[in-house]
């Protein structure tokens, strides 16, 4: 079976950092993928990581550690615009299934 | 380059009516899906089409059906709505089947009465 885990809400203070944690269990694993949905918007690609380690995307990072079936996603200087949902989605081999996405993390940015 | 288009962007049917929603993407891509976003649910996948001419169930797959028409479009259809379905409904595309990045559709809200 797949499951991953993410919390449901997080809150946080602009300016600050926060982190978005993700633990999975899947039949396989290839990568890990985080989108962002703003309220009534679509989800949108913010990141992927298939090896261990930080990859860096402007105030966005995301980590992974496979030997932890683990990832996070981490924002900086975090913005009031920031405030969305967070899914963290696994793939689970390569070419022939497809994503599997967590339920989300909702971050809320207060002032 | 429009991306990913669905219509329509808001629906209401009573129990017992059947619906088609449509999707297409001008991207080239050959992988399709539908997913329904319900509270607290996240996404969960209805089906796909990982290339034209091929679907497959996906996690929540009772009550509906699709048809892959062209590269270009795939259609959810409802035969017999259910208030169960109420539900916003998202399409998405991406170059491969496992490719990380998918792109979506602006979503279907669809409420059955």
């Amino acid at each position: 079976g797949q499951s991953l885990e993410q919390p449901s809400e997080v809150t946080a203070v602009e300016g600050a950092i926060v982190q978005i944690n993700c633990t999975y269990q899947t039949s396989g694993f290839y990568g890990l993928s985080w989108y962002q949905q703003h309220d009534g918007g679509a989800p949108t690609f913010l990141s992927y990581n298939a090896l261990d380690g930080l990859e860096e995307t402007g105030r966005f990072s995301s980590f992974l550690s496979r030997s932890d079936s683990y990832g996070y996603l981490l924002l900086q200087e975090l913005q009031m615009k920031d405030s969305a949902s967070y899914f963290c989605a696994v793939t689970p081999e390569a070419g022939n299934t497809p994503l599997v996405f967590g339920k989300g993390t909702r971050l809320s940015v207060i002032a | 380059n429009a991306g990913v288009t669905q219509t329509p962007k808001f629906q209401v049917l009573k129990t017992g009516q059947s619906m088609t929603l449509q999707c297409a993407q001008d991207m080239n891509h050959n992988s399709m899906y539908w997913y329904r976003q319900d509270p607290g649910m996240g996404l969960r996948l209805i089906y796909y089409s990982a290339s034209e001419g091929t679907t497959d169930k996906g996690e929540v797959p009772n009550g509906y059906n699709v048809s892959r028409l062209n590269k270009r479009e795939f259609s959810l259809r409802l035969e017999s709505a259910a208030p169960s379905q109420t539900s916003v409904y998202f399409c998405a595309s991406s170059d491969g089947l496992s490719e990380e990045t998918q792109y979506f559709g602006p979503g279907t809200r669809l409420l059955v009465l």
